[in-house]
């Protein structure tokens, strides 16, 4: 089944404990991307990747880290979380090719507490 | 910049009853435009898209929108809602070219029995 996965579902930390969460896509995108959603502000873009070893700021990187060594793979390092950084964390996925328009498909989501 | 307007934080409907979601977005040209649902602790699922053709597209579970260049709008629509349809809504825009998603804020859709 084409899928991304991530892990963990849930976690609660507290501030200054590193932290990752995993992004995995079995349907050889190029494209992947992570996203924070927040009440009333709907979905901001982290940081995106276009394929292994590039990876870009989003709208709201600041805090975060990624890392792109494998395809399939995209994960969110958060090296020293705060309390802001609680949120519902989703990562994504695409072709980079034109046929696919931007569609993406997305992971299940992360919920992150930092107390 | 693009920006994506949902105007409608919560709606509230009768099962049964007709359904429109809100959506506004701005760019100069027509951009890729998607509807996703996010039923309670769950991820996003793609409802429906617009590439471009037929200005009305059908999504799934029932429903539809319909592109309105003139008013930049891109409005969600179900002739008769069910319970299960209660969740979050979210507009999305996509720039052909570019790689980002921009979505809106978001609409909450309570269904009353």
């Amino acid at each position: 089944e084409a899928q991304v996965t991530q892990n963990p579902r849930y976690l609660i930390t507290v501030t200054g404990k590193k932290l990752t969460v995993t992004c995995s896509q079995n349907m050889n995108h190029e494209y992947m991307s992570w996203y924070r959603q927040d009440p009333g502000l709907g979905l901001r873009q982290i940081y995106y990747s276009m394929n292994v070893e590039v990876t870009d700021k989003g709208d709201v990187p600041e805090g975060y880290k990624v890392s792109r060594k494998e395809k399939r793979n995209f994960p969110l390092i958060l090296e020293s979380p705060s309390p802001n950084q609680t949120s519902l964390y989703f990562c994504a996925s695409r072709f980079l090719s034109s046929g696919s328009r931007n569609e993406q498909y997305f992971g299940p989501g992360t919920r992150l507490t930092v107390t | 910049a693009q920006s994506v307007t949902q105007p409608d934080i919560h709606i509230t409907v009768s099962e049964g009853a007709s359904l429109e979601l809100r959506c506004n977005y701005s760019y100069g040209a027509t951009p890729y435009l998607f509807w996703y649902v996010q039923s309670p602790g769950q991820g996003l699922q793609l409802l429906l898209k617009y590439f471009s053709g037929d200005t009305l597209v059908q999504g799934i579970k029932g429903f539809e929108a319909e592109f309105k260049r003139s008013q930049s709008s891109f409005n969600l629509r179900k002739p008769s809602v069910h319970w299960s349809d209660a969740a979050e809504y979210f507009c999305a825009v996509g720039e052909p070219g570019a790689n980002n998603l921009f979505f809106g804020t978001g609409t909450r859709l309570t269904v009353i029995p």
